[in-house]
């Protein structure tokens, strides 16, 4: 079966970089582009970006530009996202997603990996 | 960018009908996904425009979609329905993934 499993939690300063990673199994790997979600506490989803893992392609919200890197080892079936410089209003729970194949909607979701940011 | 609107709130007696919008700019011509979010959890799709109705999802979910508003609809609303639902959009325009801002719906 499809399954997503996301790093622990992280604790990190402002100005700080943070790296989430994704763990894919149950299905091949360089298929199916993969994308990540962010929600604040007690706020709604946000789209950050995503990849393609077979062209290691990757596209990223106008918001995040400059400041999110989304990367895959193909070998350890495994998508990271990045995000520096890391400011209080970057707390949240951030998701994996995977696109359903040919579609433009969301079929499997890592558990998320809540990032705090705190002095 | 693309502003997508929900209501914050949507209140339904158990066995009623229910109805979440999704306001856009023309969004009738996009194809409109409905996501369920239950607290500490990943959301769950529970109705999408271009799949049949995902595996474990009951026909009580139904969504529409014209002009500016898509609608997700749930028929005999349980219990087990009380959770956020979130309407989401690709924009071929700006290569974008949007989602609205969520709407609570809480079982009476």
């Amino acid at each position: 079966q499809v399954q997503l499993v996301q790093s622990g939690a992280e604790l990190k300063k402002p100005g700080a970089s943070a790296k989430v990673s994704c763990k894919a199994s149950g299905y091949t790997f360089l298929v199916y582009f993969m994308h990540w979600v962010r929600q604040a506490p007690g706020q709604g989803l946000e789209w950050v970006g995503m990849i393609n893992p077979s062209a290691y392609t990757t596209s990223y919200a106008q918001k995040f530009q400059g400041r999110v890197t989304i990367t895959r080892d193909a070998s350890a079936s495994t998508v990271s996202m990045e995000l520096n410089g890391l400011g209080s209003e970057d707390t949240a729970v951030y998701f994996c997603a995977r696109q359903s194949k040919g579609r433009f909607h969301f079929d499997f979701w890592g558990q998320g990996t809540l990032v705090t940011v705190s002095a | 960018s693309y502003v997508l609107t929900q209501p914050p709130s949507v209140s339904v007696a158990p066995g009623q009908t229910a109805s979440v919008t999704c306001g856009g700019n023309d969004i009738g011509t996009k194809i409109v996904h409905w996501y369920q979010q239950k607290p500490g959890q990943a959301p769950v799709l529970v109705f999408s425009e271009e799949s049949d109705r995902p595996s474990g999802i009951l026909e009580r979910f139904s969504g529409s979609n014209s002009g500016y508003t898509a609608t997700l609809t749930i028929n005999r609303v349980e219990a087990g329905d009380d959770a956020d639902y979130y309407c989401q959009v690709w924009d071929d325009s700006s290569d974008q993934w949007w989602f609205g801002g969520g709407t609570k719906l809480t079982v009476l």
